[in-house]
């Protein structure tokens, strides 16, 4: 079975200010690596996932995430965040060869400006 | 392509009552995911369809919850009788599953079904 942990349940930042949202997982066996975003009265949406190859992801709207398996963690980043990047955010894995997603429980991410 | 296609957007019933959410998945997927969102629990996938047929359904909490998938482009959860703790966001998915690559299996998802048991 696999577990995925996200360290902070809000996080926030000011305008313009680099973010990083942390994700831990558990797995014994190999898995594939997502972020969605969820807007506010919106469905969640993909930002980016890892399957193979460089372990450095770029996504949608500037963020990218970095694998890393020693540490089985999978955290995103953002250099320098709008406000329009203020929702919640969800790590999840996927065992390989499987459908079913695992979800952390996400993290607000909250904007000041 | 209009996405994954969900009513009603909320839905607001009594307790003992019946609701039954619909979803309409993105044309040429062959597979559905049907997830619970609560603040207590997060997002939980209650049950997925590979073309039309249940795969897994561990997550449905009890019998109470039923869904069906009767063709391609629909999908029905249904919940009889409500309880107010079944109050929650309700999400469909949906997927690709050709079984060719992992890059096509990506879920997307609809907007949500808001549900409140009173």
């Amino acid at each position: 079975a696999q577990s995925v942990t996200q360290l902070d349940s809000q996080v926030p930042v000011f305008e313009e200010a680099p973010v990083e949202l942390r994700c831990n997982y558990s797995s014994s066996v190999s898995v594939y690596l997502f972020w969605y975003v969820q807007y506010p009265n919106q469905g969640l949406q993909l930002l980016l996932k890892y399957l193979s190859g460089s372990t450095l992801v770029k996504g949608i709207n500037g963020f990218e995430a970095e694998f890393n398996k020693s540490q089985t963690s999978f955290h995103l980043r953002k250099p320098s965040v709008h406000i329009s990047d203020t929702a919640e955010y969800f790590c999840a894995v996927r065992q390989k060869g499987a459908q079913k997603l695992v979800f952390g429980q996400g993290t607000r991410l909250t904007i000041n400006p | 392509d209009a996405g994954v296609i969900q009513s009603p957007r909320h839905e607001v019933t009594e307790m003992g009552q019946e609701v039954t959410l619909r979803c309409k998945p993105i044309s040429g997927h062959n597979s559905l995911f049907w997830y619970r969102q609560t603040m207590m629990r997060g997002l939980e996938l209650l049950i997925y369809f590979n073309n039309n047929v249940p795969i897994d359904d561990s997550g449905m909490p009890e019998d109470r919850f039923s869904a069906k998938m009767p063709n391609a482009s629909f999908s029905t959860l249904k919940i009889q009788p409500s309880e107010p703790r079944d109050s929650a966001v309700y999400f469909c998915a949906s997927s690709s599953q050709l079984g060719a690559s992992p890059d096509t299996d990506t879920q997307y998802f609809g907007p949500g079904t808001r549900l409140t048991v009173l």
